[in-house]
């Protein structure tokens, strides 16, 4: 397997609700990231861990809360979030966090009502 | 932090030309510098890279220059085709943490 996969596709969310989204990848990587994407913009890091533990956090708010269960599965949970937090959230992976190139997952669609 | 700058950001060529597109990056200290294209509703995928021992790489059609004292590093596409139209980031990251900064983003169109 050498592909990133993220679930779901595609997530519709009201304010109120909590919801997680899934990445997975059997690569062997060990730095694992968390993008947002808004239209016509790039990609934007947000978290980054590496060998199961959070590296960087890039001062995200609180009501998004990452969690690395093992080495080939990265979370995004999501409680109390903002109609401006619709985007695309793009799961990345790479071999090791030194400088190695990033792999991207397909992304999931996020929407905020 | 790092910031990259990239032009241009939309960029129309004919079938068969060339394209380029070039970025500048403001921390020194920077040493990789990868290449993504995405398209319309697609992942970013990885096209190209280049590391700051290295001050040309090609890949048949793709070309990428570094000048590590003037900072900065562009992409070249010779002989375009319709399917490479698409929306193509530069980035740059230190090998400590591996922090990608991307550019604004190049929209190229091929007109067949």
């Amino acid at each position: 397997d050498t592909e990133v996969t993220q679930t779901p596709k595609h997530l519709v969310m009201g304010m109120t609700n909590k919801k997680s989204l899934k990445c997975e990848q059997h690569m062997g990587h060990r730095a694992m990231y968390w993008y947002k994407q808004k239209a016509k913009k790039p990609p934007e890091l947000m978290f980054v861990y590496s060998y199961e533990k959070l590296s960087i956090n890039e001062s995200v708010p609180s009501r998004f809360s990452p969690e690395c269960p093992n080495s080939s599965l990265l979370n995004l949970h999501l409680h109390a979030l903002q109609p401006e937090d619709s985007a695309l959230y793009l799961c990345a992976s790479s071999q090791e966090i030194d400088g190695a190139e990033q792999f991207f997952g397909p992304g999931t669609r996020l929407t905020v009502l | 932090g790092e910031n990259v700058e990239q032009h241009p950001s939309t960029l129309s060529v004919q079938e068969g030309d060339s394209a380029v597109i070039k970025c500048t990056y403001s921390d020194s200290a920077s040493n990789y510098f990868p290449w993504y294209k995405q398209e319309l509703g697609k992942r970013p995928q990885l096209i190209i890279d280049i590391r700051s021992n290295v001050g040309e790489k090609k890949d048949q059609r793709i070309a990428v220059t570094l000048n590590k004292t003037a900072k900065h590093f562009s992409l070249h596409i010779t002989e375009t085709q319709p399917e490479d139209s698409a929306v193509y980031f530069c980035a740059a990251s230190k090998a400590a943490g591996n922090k990608l900064t991307f550019g604004g983003g190049t929209r190229v169109l091929v007109k067949p």
